[in-house]
């Protein structure tokens, strides 16, 4: 398998610009978690999906962000419209486990945005 | 106040030594994971414990659920090893706290 496949990889934009960012997750898992690692805030979850529907989206930051899961083998995270404080890396993961991902969790590589 | 607490921040170590890093947490758990970063900034995810122990080659990873307290342990510790190490956990509420991590550095 292919492991969580995350794009693109890096994302230079300008603020104002939308951002979508793309996940696959490993065929088969049937939850889906969105993070954001910064220095200041470390590894954050912004929201999770169990079988495409989001079970917890506490950790997204505003209204700028959404997240959507149109089928088991794709998901989005889009920010718009994006500012220099978005600037992170942004990781996917994916988990076997059942409800809320119960199972141990496969991360993405990670998707290094700059907004400049 | 943090949720999940991790110590120490920084750990540095010679090749061979045994290490331990704590975990401690104030919400009830389901689960608690252990992270693994690379300096190259991948992520890998070490252990996902409920109770008990497990280990896994040089790792071993145990949690007292009275004590809501976790450690990693390394033995005989090598220079890959040299990475941050992420303690997580998931609440009975579904919700997930992660500690700010413990950047270990093992020296030859």
């Amino acid at each position: 398998d292919a492991g969580v496949i995350q794009s693109p990889r890096h994302e230079v934009t300008e603020m104002g610009q939308e951002v979508t960012l793309r996940c696959k997750p490993i065929s088969g898992h049937n939850s889906l978690f969105w993070y954001r690692q910064t220095m200041m805030r470390g590894l954050e979850l912004l929201i999770y999906f169990n079988n495409n529907v989001p079970i917890d989206d506490s950790g997204m930051p505003e209204d700028r962000f959404s997240a959507k899961m149109p089928n088991a083998s794709f998901s989005t995270l889009k920010i718009q419209p994006s500012e220099p404080r978005d600037s992170a890396v942004y990781f996917c993961a994916s988990s076997p486990g059942g409800l809320a991902g119960r199972g141990e969790q496969f991360f993405g590589p990670g998707t290094r945005l700059t907004v400049l | 106040k943090n949720e999940v607490e991790q110590s120490p921040q920084n750990l540095t170590a010679q090749e061979g030594e045994f290490i331990t890093i704590n975990c401690s947490y104030s919400v009830g758990i389901s689960a608690l994971h252990w992270l693994q970063q690379h300096p190259g900034g991948g992520i890998v995810s070490l252990f996902m414990l409920s109770s008990g122990k497990k280990k896994h080659g040089r790792l071993i990873a145990t949690i007292n659920i009275q004590e809501k307290h976790s450690s990693l342990h390394i033995t005989a510790s090598h220079p890959r090893d040299s990475a941050v190490y992420i303690c997580a956990v998931r609440n009975t509420g579904n919700q997930f706290y992660f500690g700010t991590g413990t950047s270990l550095t093992v020296i030859p």
